[in-house]
């Protein structure tokens, strides 16, 4: 059941320009997102992450933003460098006693110089 | 170093074999995710143990089964394995299991079934 879609798998752009990585669900009941980077041969790493409540949450070069009605988040990065090539997995939970996180296919960013 | 150990990083097997992978979670969390990651397909969630205990299910076939001990590692049982359950594995913890808390991934196992 694919209720994390994140339908563009690869994206280029050019070093010091935006990054924007978009992710769709369709889980009305999540209400709690994430975005992870993955480098080849590692592990998914944390990245940033955003509540229901809010619909923009900024760290740094990232910034998450939510569009509840349209079920509907993006991930930009501003500016891009090199380092950030990565894949870009979004992953969506519900508030509830677990933590059964789903995760979108990833979109691979390239970010050249 | 996420702090989340995996072993094996590789295995090679064949059809219809039986393997365990291993997971040891960061120190001080007590809850381990195991996520499956095939060609081309986002990080599928199998299951998830708090403190030993079993608190969700996804996507786990009956072929697959784990536990996680007293000591709060885990393992990851695959039997009658198949040409599609080559994936890359990963194991995850978290401190506490609650939704919200950020889950820290280990580097993955690498299964291949020929």
């Amino acid at each position: 059941d694919q209720q994390v879609k994140q339908n563009s798998p690869s994206l280029s752009v050019q070093e010091g320009r935006i990054s924007i990585l978009n992710c769709d669900y369709t889980n009305s009941m999540f209400d709690y997102f994430l975005w992870y980077k993955k480098y080849p041969a590692e592990g998914p790493t944390f990245l940033i992450s955003i509540s229901s409540i809010k619909d923009k949450n900024e760290d740094g070069r990232f910034t998450v933003f939510l569009n509840k009605s349209a079920k509907h988040l993006s991930l930009h990065i501003v500016p891009s460098q090199p380092g950030d090539s990565a894949v870009y997995f979004c992953a969506a939970d519900a508030r509830d006693n677990n933590n059964d996180m789903r995760f979108g296919a990833g979109t691979r960013l390239t970010v050249k110089p | 170093d996420s702090g989340v150990t995996q072993t094996p990083k590789h295995l090679i097997t064949a059809t219809g074999q039986r393997v365990t992978l291993r997971c040891s979670p960061r120190s001080g969390d007590l809850s381990v995710y195991w996520y499956q990651q095939s060609l081309d397909q986002g990080l599928q969630f199998l299951i998830q143990y708090y403190n030993g205990e079993e608190r969700a299910k996804g996507n786990i076939l009956e072929r697959f089964s784990a536990q996680q001990f007293p000591d709060l590692h885990s393992e990851l049982n695959l039997s009658s394995l198949e040409l599609g359950d080559s994936a890359l594995y990963f194991c995850a913890s978290s401190v506490d299991g609650y939704s919200g808390n950020t889950i820290y991934f280990g580097e993955g196992s690498w299964l291949t079934v020929v």
